[in-house]
Formats: structure tokens, C-alpha cells, sequence
């Protein structure tokens, strides 16, 4: 069964940083570009961004409100996907998840997603 | 960056109903949309990929339309278990963006 299970969520200092993980099983982790999104409680859904496969050189994309304080990473050889995010501050409080993104035809895009991670960031 | 616009952002409906929501797109987003819905406390689920393609084992009442930048989800015939928010997002130029959400009440 293809599943998602992100990690490392908890309540962090504002300015501190956080490192959450998404373990991947069930399908062949290094051929699909992996994304992370955001629920802030009560809001919509906001992309956070996402890293291409090894094919694609392993590069990323970011939104405008992370970019240059949260990076994306891949380990490939045990299907991890990591979320680094600094300088956290209170606009970061949400719950995470990640989502296997596949490439065309689309059919893999945003397909799977973990159950999520809460991130609370409050002094 | 691509602003996703959806409309309603609530609305009432009885069982039976039929249910359209519109997703409009800043730019032209070709067909890079996708369709989500999300039930409170729960993670959103894929409906529609590439704004007409039914994810596997989703209802076929469920079904998706548009190009460019006007797009519809469609519930043919309203069931309870449909009642939640849903969500499109246009993945055709980075930053990719959510449509702000429409809420589907009874």
C-alpha cells in the first residue's frame, strides 16, 4: 500500500527552527518529486513547495512566505523527505503534509497524502 | 504568482442537489488544475487531475471541466458524505496556488 507518514511536528519558539520528515513506502520513492503543504487552523490549503526526483537534479520550488527560510531535501535511499524550516514564527502555526507529486500525465499528482504533522510555534 | 479564485466560498444544498463550483485562474493555467475535497479534521482527497480526469474509485457523480483559466467541478447529485470543503490548485506555473476553498453545507 502506497503510504505517507510525516514526523517531527511540535511547538517551537518563534525565530527557532524545525525539521519535519515524511517517510515514504509502497512505491518506488526516487522516481517521484515529493511536496509539502500547510493547513494554518481554520484557513484554507497553501503550498508550500517541492523537490523534483534525482532525474531532475534533485531541484526545488518554494512559496513566496518560505522562500529562504524553509528548504526541502530528499534522502532517496530510505525514501525520506524533509521539510528544514528557520526563523519559524507564529504565521508558520499549521499542520503539514506531504504528497507524492507526479509528473504528466498527472495520474500520481498529488494522489497520496500522509496524515500530517502539527507545527505550533509560540513562545 | 497565480491567483486562484473559486466561488461560491459557501453554500447550502440539499441532498439530490446539483452542486457547481468555479475556480477562475489569473492567467492561463492550460489544464494543470486539480480538484480536492476535505472533510473537517481530515486530509484533503484527490478528486479530479488535470481538470477532467477522475481519480481512481472517486464516485462518478463527481466530474471536472475547463481550460485556460474558467474550470467547474460538478456534483451531479449531491450525497451526505459530500458535504465539506473543497479545493482546486493550478500547478502550471510556480508558485503553485489553492483556490481559497468552497464550503459545502447542508
Amino acid at each position: 500500500e502506497v503510504q505517507l507518514a510525516e514526523s517531527g511536528g511540535g511547538l517551537v519558539l518563534p525565530g527557532r527552527s524545525l525539521r519535519l520528515s515524511c517517510t515514504a513506502s509502497g512505491f518506488t520513492f526516487d522516481d517521484y518529486a515529493m511536496s509539502w503543504v500547510r493547513q494554518a487552523p481554520g484557513r484554507g490549503l497553501e503550498w508550500v513547495g517541492f523537490i523534483r526526483s534525482k532525474v531532475y537534479g534533485r531541484t526545488t520550488q518554494y512559496a513566496g512566505s518560505v522562500k529562504g527560510r524553509f528548504t526541502i531535501s530528499r534522502d532517496d535511499s530510505n525514501s525520506i523527505a524533509y521539510l528544514q524550516m528557520n526563523s519559524l514564527t507564529t504565521e508558520d502555526t499549521a499542520m503539514y503534509y506531504c504528497t507524492r507529486a507526479g509528473t504528466a500525465p498527472y495520474s500520481h499528482f498529488f494522489d497520496v497524502w500522509g496524515k500530517g504533522t502539527t507545527v505550533t510555534v509560540s513562545s | 504568482d497565480i491567483q486562484m479564485t473559486q466561488s461560491p466560498s459557501a453554500m447550502s444544498a440539499s441532498v439530490g442537489d446539483r452542486v457547481t463550483i468555479t475556480c477562475r485562474a489569473s492567467q492561463d493555467i492550460k489544464n494543470y488544475l486539480a480538484w480536492f475535497q476535505q472533510k473537517p479534521g481530515k486530509v484533503p482527497k484527490r478528486l479530479i487531475y488535470s481538470s477532467s480526469s477522475l481519480q481512481s474509485g472517486v464516485p462518478s457523480r463527481f466530474s471536472g471541466s475547463g481550460s485556460g483559466t474558467e474550470f467547474t467541478l460538478t456534483i451531479s447529485s449531491l450525497q451526505p458524505e459530500d458535504f465539506a470543503t473543497y479545493y482546486c490548485l493550478q500547478h502550471s506555473s510556480y508558485p503553485w496556488t489553492f483556490g481559497q476553498g468552497t464550503k459545502v453545507e447542508i
